[in-house]
């Protein structure tokens, strides 16, 4: 079992629809980051998150600790929100680790 | 994120040559992460330096593979005598401390093919 398990791998959308994806870890962490890579392309790192809910305009991440579990949510979701979106946890100082992705397609 | 230069974007090398992937922290970033993605699977660590020190090599393969960080210019991962299983995309990161509580900073990526 990964330590970092993302949910759904794959998701298809319309556009306009609210899109949830999910992450789950097993470890200690000291923060959970939030990517987006997409295809071919570099990575972009949209949140970082210790505790609590942050927001950036469309996009909105919340954690809970204690549950190890935390969630990227897209408003108003658009075709070029389209990409991979990648959660990763700070195991100690040293390094990363993690999830498989999530491949979003929007369809307009 | 532009400020983490990677180059070149995308190599092809013979299997046997070389393959050397260059990253050039953002201003003021003293720590630099490798992480290779192979197609198809996600992203792993493969090692942790700072300026003239290797911190956590840990995820390297033993054999072909190593890396540097001079006090002056880029990181520079370096595979010896490349093979196809090394086709992959090598992501660089940087911090200005280590990851704890730090936001990370992602160059393009080197797109590696053997052929």
């Amino acid at each position: 079992k990964n330590e970092v398990e993302q949910s759904p791998q794959n998701l298809t959308a319309q556009e306009g629809e609210f899109i949830t994806i999910n992450c789950s870890y097993s470890v200690g962490i000291s923060a959970l980051h939030w990517l987006q890579q997409h295809p071919g392309g570099g990575i972009v790192s949209l949140f970082m998150l210790s505790s609590g809910k942050k927001k950036h305009g469309r996009l909105i991440a919340t954690i809970n600790i204690q549950e190890k579990h935390s969630s990227l949510h897209i408003t108003a979701s658009h075709p070029r929100d389209s990409a991979v979106y990648i959660c990763a946890v700070n195991q100690g100082a040293q390094k990363l680790v993690f999830g498989q992705g999530t491949r979003l397609t929007i369809n307009p | 994120n532009a400020g983490v230069m990677q180059n070149p974007r995308h190599l092809v090398r013979r299997r046997g040559q070389e393959a050397r992937l260059r990253c050039s922290p953002m201003k003021g970033h003293s720590h630099v992460y490798w992480y290779r993605q192979l197609p198809e699977e996600g992203l792993k660590f493969m090692v942790y330096l700072q300026k003239e020190n290797i911190i956590d090599e840990s995820g390297m393969p033993k054999e072909r593979f190593s890396a540097e960080f001079p006090k002056e210019g880029p990181s520079i991962l370096r595979i010896q005598q490349v093979v196809r299983g090394d086709s992959a995309a090598y992501f660089c990161a940087s911090s200005e401390q280590a990851f704890l509580n730090t936001e990370a900073f992602f160059g393009q990526g080197t797109r590696l093919t053997v052929v």
